[in-house]
């Protein structure tokens, strides 16, 4: 079945680079995007990028500057690198299967937080 | 970008009556809305997108209607395992653009 499973560090210090990695199962990456989309404790999520099933992407404008998504396909890996992390970065990461520009599935998220 | 705006944020009920929860876009984002369901210990999942469009294995109890800058999820007759947060996300234009999220509590 479809699952996708998030793995990075949980604590970052501010102004350094995030980086995570989304494993996925049960579908190829090159014949469906996968997008990564960050919640702050008590908001809504927020869409961060995405990484089509072609290898292009595309970002957030408001995160465009700080992220890059890459995958392997080989191992079925995309991966998400932020840099200049602030404490308003704080929340759970998730990467999601991304059909049609809706997300039919979720990773568990991968709680990072921001601090010294 | 599209704000997305939910209300109520919280609702209370119980097992058994019918929900309704809105959606508000700050411009038209035609039929492109989806609707999410938020679990703790499980993943997020997709109820409805295109507005209306049940997704697979969503219980029919679940509905979406509306079109333009005004959307509702209803929920009729509660079942116990409804009571979760739901999120509405728009999927008409970059960046998809998400509600802050109605926690549905039981009364």
């Amino acid at each position: 079945q479809v699952q996708l499973k998030e793995s990075g560090p949980g604590l970052v210090q501010p102004s350094e680079t995030l980086s995570l990695t989304c494993t996925v199962s049960g579908f190829s990456l090159t014949s469906y995007s996968v997008s990564w989309v960050r919640q702050p404790s008590g908001k809504g999520p927020e869409w961060m990028g995405r990484m089509w099933y072609d290898g292009d992407t595309a970002y957030n404008s408001a995160l465009k500057s700080r992220l890059s998504i890459s995958r392997d396909t080989s191992k079925n890996q995309v991966f998400l690198k932020m840099n200049s992390l602030q404490t308003d970065d704080t929340g759970t990461y998730y990467c999601t299967r991304d059909w049609n520009n809706y997300f039919d599935y979720w990773g568990q998220g991968v709680m990072v937080t921001v601090s010294s | 970008d599209v704000q997305m705006t939910q209300s109520p944020s919280y609702l209370a009920a119980s097992p058994g009556e019918s929900v309704s929860i809105s959606c508000k876009a700050s411009k038209s984002i035609n039929t492109y809305l989806a609707w999410y369901q938020e679990k703790p210990g499980k993943t997020n999942k997709l109820l409805i997108y295109s507005g209306s469009t049940l997704q697979s294995g969503t219980p029919s109890r679940f509905s979406g209607s509306g079109s333009g800058t005004d959307f509702t999820l209803t929920i009729r007759s509660l079942e116990p395992e409804d009571f979760a947060v739901y999120y509405c996300q728009q999927h008409n234009e970059y960046p998809w653009t998400f509600g802050g999220g109605t926690k549905l509590e039981l009364k």
